[in-house]
């Protein structure tokens, strides 16, 4: 089945500064990657995806970038803010009959020091 | 806007008790998941439900685990002779369309597990 894998596990960043979150996937038939943002007592909330046949996405303060050739793909938040911390879970999908099935990583705790 | 919505927020077990947690998904949503989150780990799948069909239980990590949407909304998953190592936070997801990567899934608050 799918492994991913994601680090750091820990990240601080001063306020207004960029953090950039890593994560690689085994499965290469997987087409669907979406990150998701969970603060403390809530369920995780999606804030970005992307899917296979695009390299980059950006949202206002937030971008992922994809690379299929290395089975790796990454989230960048621009203009830190001390509401950005949580932690930043990535997932993945494949194709086919399992293709609800999301593989999460272990996790980012992000913390950003005003 | 109402979302995913879970109950009981927390729950206390003694080791060999049976435990149930309800979900309510998002009015209309064809989708529902459950998943299981260990402390400091992301959600692993456990099951996944298509309005009342059950078409994957693979996750589910024993017998002692079943889950149940018997009129295609609301979920249950019970818990029977709880272990300590079953001691995690339970989330439900739903989403709109049936299946597919594509489909946003919206994660309800959890349910946090204790196991004495």
């Amino acid at each position: 089945g799918e492994n991913v894998e994601q680090h750091p596990s820990t990240l601080s960043v001063q306020e207004g500064d960029s953090a950039v979150i890593k994560c690689t996937y085994s499965d290469s038939a997987s087409n669907y990657f979406p990150w998701y943002k969970q603060e403390l007592g809530k369920g995780p909330q999606l804030i970005i995806d992307i899917r296979s046949n695009v390299g980059e996405k950006k949202d206002q303060r937030i971008a992922v970038t994809l690379n299929k050739t290395a089975k790796h793909f990454s989230l960048h938040i621009t203009e830190t803010q001390p509401e950005d911390s949580a932690v930043y879970f990535c997932a993945a999908s494949g194709p086919g009959a399992g293709s609800y099935q999301l593989t999460f990583g272990k996790g980012t705790k992000l913390s950003v020091i005003p | 806007g109402a979302g995913v919505s879970q109950s009981p927020r927390y729950k206390v077990a003694k080791r060999g008790q049976d435990v149930a947690l309800r979900c309510d998904p998002i009015s209309g949503h064809v989708s529902l998941f459950w998943y299981q989150q260990a402390l400091g780990q992301g959600p692993e799948f456990l099951t996944y439900f298509q309005n009342e069909a059950q078409l994957d239980k693979s996750g589910l990590p024993s017998d002692r685990f079943f889950a149940e949407r018997p009129e295609g909304s609301v979920s249950t998953l019970k818990i029977q002779r709880t272990q300590q190592e079953d001691s995690a936070v339970y989330l439900c997801a739903s989403s709109r369309g049936a299946g597919g990567g594509y489909n946003e899934q919206f994660f309800g608050p959890g349910t946090r597990l204790t196991v004495l």
